[in-house]
C-alpha cells in the first residue's frame, strides 16, 4: 500500500528554468510534509517542510505547495540549477503518531545546462 | 549530513552471519530513526528509539531484526543470520526533542551486501 506517490520516476529541466516535482498521498491523517534531496551515496537531506494548516512555504529558491482537497503537494525549484540534479523524495508524517516517515519512490530530476 | 554519523559505510556479510550497524546522531539529538531502501525504491521506516526506549517498531520484520539505543554509545540495528533479500542500503536519522514537529537529518547510509 502505497500511501505517499511520486508518479514521475524522472525529470529534465534546462538550467533556469522552473522545476515542478509532484507528490500524491492518500492517507488524510498526514498533517506535515517534506521534501528532501538526495545525491549517490549519500543520506537524503532535508530542504523543506509544510504543515497541513498551510498551503504554501517558500524558502530562498524552493516553494512547496500543499492542495489538502486533492492530497496533492509540488515542490517548486526556480531558477533550476545544475547543483540541483539529484533524487527528490516526498514524505509525509502524522505529528503525535511518533513522527514516521513515509517516503514516496523518488523523482530524479536531471537539470541541464 | 554532518552529524548523524553511520558506521560502517559498507558491509559485506555472508548469508547465515550476523550484521551490525551503528548510528551516533547528531549532538543534542536524543530520537533516532532507522529507515532500510530497497533497490529502486524509497526509504521505508523501521523503527523509532530514544534512549534505552524502542517507541515504534512497527515496520521492523518479526523476527531476526532488533535495535537499541543505550543511555550510552551509539544506536544499533543488528540483524541475525542474513539473507540475500536483507541486501539494501540502511539509513539512521535523528531528531531534536522538543515541541512541534522537528525535521529528521539522515545519515549517509549503510550498504549492506549479502553474498
Amino acid at each position: 500500500d502505497q500511501q505517499v506517490k511520486q508518479n514521475s520516476p524522472s525529470l529534465s529541466v534546462q538550467e533556469g528554468r522552473i522545476s515542478i516535482l509532484n507528490c500524491d498521498y492518500t492517507n488524510s491523517m498526514f498533517d506535515y510534509f517534506l521534501w528532501y534531496k538526495k545525491y549517490p551515496a549519500e543520506g537524503p537531506t532535508f530542504l523543506i517542510s509544510i504543515s497541513s494548516i498551510k498551503d504554501k512555504n517558500e524558502d530562498g529558491r524552493f516553494t512547496v505547495f500543499l492542495n489538502k482537497s486533492a492530497k496533492h503537494l509540488s515542490l517548486h525549484i526556480v531558477p533550476s540549477q545544475p547543483g540541483d540534479s539529484a533524487v527528490y523524495f516526498c514524505a509525509a508524517t502524522l505529528t503525535g503518531g511518533g513522527n514516521k516517515l513515509t517516503f514516496g519512490t523518488g523523482t530524479q530530476l536531471k537539470v541541464e545546462l | 549530513n554532518a552529524g548523524v554519523m553511520q558506521n560502517p559505510r559498507h558491509l559485506v556479510r555472508r548469508r547465515g552471519q550476523e550484521a551490525r550497524l551503528r548510528c551516533s546522531p547528531m549532538k543534542g539529538h536524543s530520537h533516532v530513526y532507522w529507515y532500510r531502501q530497497l533497490p529502486e525504491e524509497g526509504l521505508k521506516f523501521m523503527v523509532y528509539l530514544q534512549k534505552e526506549n524502542i517507541i515504534d517498531e512497527s515496520g521492523m520484520p518479526k523476527e531476526r531484526f532488533s535495535a537499541e539505543f543505550p543511555k550510552e554509545g551509539p544506536s544499533i540495528l543488528r540483524i541475525q543470520q542474513v539473507v540475500r533479500g536483507d541486501s539494501a542500503a540502511y539509513f539512521c536519522a535523528s531528531s531534536p526533542p522538543g515541541q512541534g514537529y522537528q525535521p529528521q537529518h539522515f545519515g549517509d547510509g549503510t550498504r549492506l551486501s549479502i553474498l
